[in-house]
Formats: structure tokens, C-alpha cells, sequence
């Protein structure tokens, strides 16, 4: 089946300080990954996508197929990235999300 | 340019009656997909358009229907409301629903049954 798994509801951490928002995946077949992010009052965002390979407000995440992982990372959290964030991945058109990890980032 | 546009935003309805959102999409998007957002259950998605025609569609009750015009304006339609219909409706779109196609959000329907 597919699925997107988001183990952690919510992670806290300070300022200055490394972040990883952790998403893994079960597909069959080659993976279409996404990370979304939902500022507080704002609408769903797009922050990355596997395929660009870009760095997007500091952001990264590689695909680790063997992982099936696609983590998200960001060496120096800000208070402005405190947020909802969501793992997606790509099916038939449509997109399958993870249940979504708040991240709080205290100054 | 304009992004995904929903309306209403907000409104508020009775069990047993019947609802429609619409969406616009953004200019030049023939794919327009939906999504429930609930703080239980996460995003969970509803149904897909392409081309006025239903690609997909998620694991919802048929009280659950929605169109696609012929401009890729989308509407979607719940029957019979249930208290736990009550939830944020997103409307998505991207050029086409294949692969390297970006999926965008509007603000999303606040649908409130009570």
C-alpha cells in the first residue's frame, strides 16, 4: 500500500540549533516526493520537491531509496520556520500526506 | 498571477443539508484535485479532475461528488451532512496531473456542520 509516515507530531527546538523532520514511504514503482509547509493562517505551501534538488529558506532533502526516507533538514532553525509541516508523495495524479509534524522553534 | 481561489470561505451548515465549494484554479491548470483537512485524520484526498472528467477518487462516501467545467473550474458537492463532515476543503491544481507537475493549494473551504 501506499503510504507516507511522519513519526514525530511534533518537534521543538532552539534557535540556531539543526533540524530534521523525518518522512518515510512506502510506493511501488519510482517515488514522487513532496514537502509542503502550513504557516500559521496560511495556505498549504510547496517548500521542495525530490526532483528540483534545491535548497528552499535553508531547507534540503535527498531521497534515500534504499531508506525509502525523505527527510527534511535544515542545519540552523529559525523562529520564522515554525510551522506545520507535511511529507507528500505523488500517486496517479494526486497526492498522498503524512499526518504532518509541527515544528516549533523557541528563541 | 492569481492563485487557487475558493469560495466560500467559511460557512456554516445544518446536519441533512447540502453543500457546494467551488474552485478556480490557477490561470493556464487543467488538474483540480480536493482534499478534507481534519485534525484527526490529516489530508486526506477526495477526487481528481482532468479534462471535465473524474481521474480518481479517494475512499469517501458517494454524499461526496464533485464537477469540472469546461474553463477547469471545479466544484465539489457533500449531500446529507454528517457533524463530522465538518473540516477545511482544499481545492489543489497543476497544469496536468502527470508527473513533474506541481500541485498548488487555495485557502481552503471552512465548512462547519452543526
Amino acid at each position: 500500500a501506499q503510504r507516507v509516515t511522519q513519526p514525530e507530531k511534533l518537534l521543538s527546538v532552539f534557535k540556531g540549533a539543526p533540524v530534521e523532520l523525518k518522512c518515510n514511504y512506502s510506493y511501488s514503482g519510482s517515488p514522487e516526493l513532496f514537502w509542503y509547509v502550513q504557516y500559521s493562517r496560511q495556505r498549504l505551501q510547496l517548500l521542495l520537491r525530490h526532483i528540483s534538488r534545491e535548497s528552499i529558506k535553508g531547507f534540503t532533502a535527498d531521497l534515500n531509496k534504499g531508506e525509502t526516507s525523505f527527510h527534511l533538514k535544515k542545519p540552523f532553525a529559525q523562529e520564522e520556520d515554525s510551522a506545520m509541516y507535511y511529507c507528500a508523495l505523488k500517486s496517479q495524479g494526486n497526492l498522498i500526506f503524512g499526518k504532518g509534524t509541527k515544528l516549533s522553534v523557541k528563541p | 498571477k492569481a492563485g487557487v481561489t475558493q469560495t466560500p470561505r467559511y460557512l456554516i451548515k445544518t446536519r441533512g443539508q447540502q453543500v457546494t465549494l467551488s474552485c478556480s484554479p490557477i490561470s493556464g491548470h487543467r488538474s483540480v484535485s480536493w482534499y478534507q483537512q481534519t485534525p484527526g485524520q490529516g489530508l486526506q484526498f477526495l477526487f481528481e479532475y482532468f479534462s471535465e472528467t473524474q481521474r480518481n477518487k479517494g475512499n469517501f462516501p458517494g454524499r461526496f461528488s464533485g464537477r469540472q467545467f469546461s474553463n477547469s473550474r471545479s466544484e465539489m458537492n457533500v449531500s446529507t451532512l454528517e457533524l463530522g463532515d465538518s473540516a477545511l476543503y482544499l481545492c489543489a491544481s497543476s497544469r496536468e496531473p502527470t508527473s513533474g507537475n506541481t500541485i498548488y493549494f487555495g485557502e481552503g473551504s471552512w465548512l462547519t456542520v452543526v
